[in-house]
């Protein structure tokens, strides 16, 4: 039961132009929400998170938002550079539960220059 | 380099078989995950040890073991390797119980032949 979901397996982005990547999620016990960044052969690193009580988060180019009633987070990146091409990924975790992250799948962002 | 290290980067080893993954936290992080990603998987959490006790379980399976050292590095145990096995294993370290500030490592590649 895939409880984070990226629909989206690619994206494909001019470079200089906004990248959206989206994120929804099931369990409503999830407070609390990350995006990780993966080059080939590295391991995901974090990018930016959210917490549920928030409905934004910026850090630089990129943004989070998070819409609670629609169990749905993106990400957003303006502007995109070659240099963000990677696979992105949804994480999010409940933290009066389990100490765990949740991930989907991963969306394939390329940024064409 | 993130700090965490896991060892070795790759293994091949036949159905039936045993094999031992390392990960080397980051230092002074008492919390180390395993997660595995299997072919266009998210990453799933396996289990978590914190100050050398097991603190969270997920879907590990019975033949997966771990166990995590008085010097913090932790070893994730796979036996009776199935082809179904074969995935990147991912380490990650954080100073505290909770999902927040996890590092990971790069990853080792296990191919069951």
């Amino acid at each position: 039961d895939q409880q984070v979901k990226q629909n989206s397996p690619s994206l494909s982005v001019q470079e200089g132009r906004i990248s959206i990547l989206n994120c929804d999620y099931t369990n409503s016990m999830f407070d609390y929400f990350l995006w990780y960044k993966k080059y080939p052969a590295e391991g995901p690193t974090f990018l930016i998170s959210i917490s549920s009580i928030k409905d934004k988060n910026e850090d630089g180019r990129f943004t989070v938002f998070l819409n609670k009633s629609a169990k749905h987070l993106s990400l957003h990146i303006v502007p995109s550079q070659p240099g963000d091409s990677a696979v992105y990924f949804c994480a999010a975790s409940a933290q009066s539960g389990a100490n765990n992250l949740f991930f989907g799948t991963g969306t394939r962002l390329t940024v064409i220059p | 380099d993130s700090g965490v290290t896991q060892t070795p980067k790759h293994l091949i080893t036949a159905t039936g078989q045993r094999v031992t993954l390392r990960c080397s936290p980051r230092s002074g992080d008492l919390s180390v995950y395993w997660y595995q990603q299997s072919l266009d998987q998210g990453l799933q959490f396996l289990i978590q040890y914190y100050n050398g006790e097991e603190r969270a379980k997920g879907n590990i399976l019975e033949r997966f073991s771990a166990q995590q050292f008085p010097d913090l590095h932790s070893e994730l145990n796979l036996s009776s390797l199935e082809l179904g096995d074969s995935a990147l294993y991912f380490c990650a370290s954080s100073v505290a119980l909770t999902a927040y500030g996890y590092t990971f490592g790069s990853g080792t590649r296990l191919t069951v032949v």
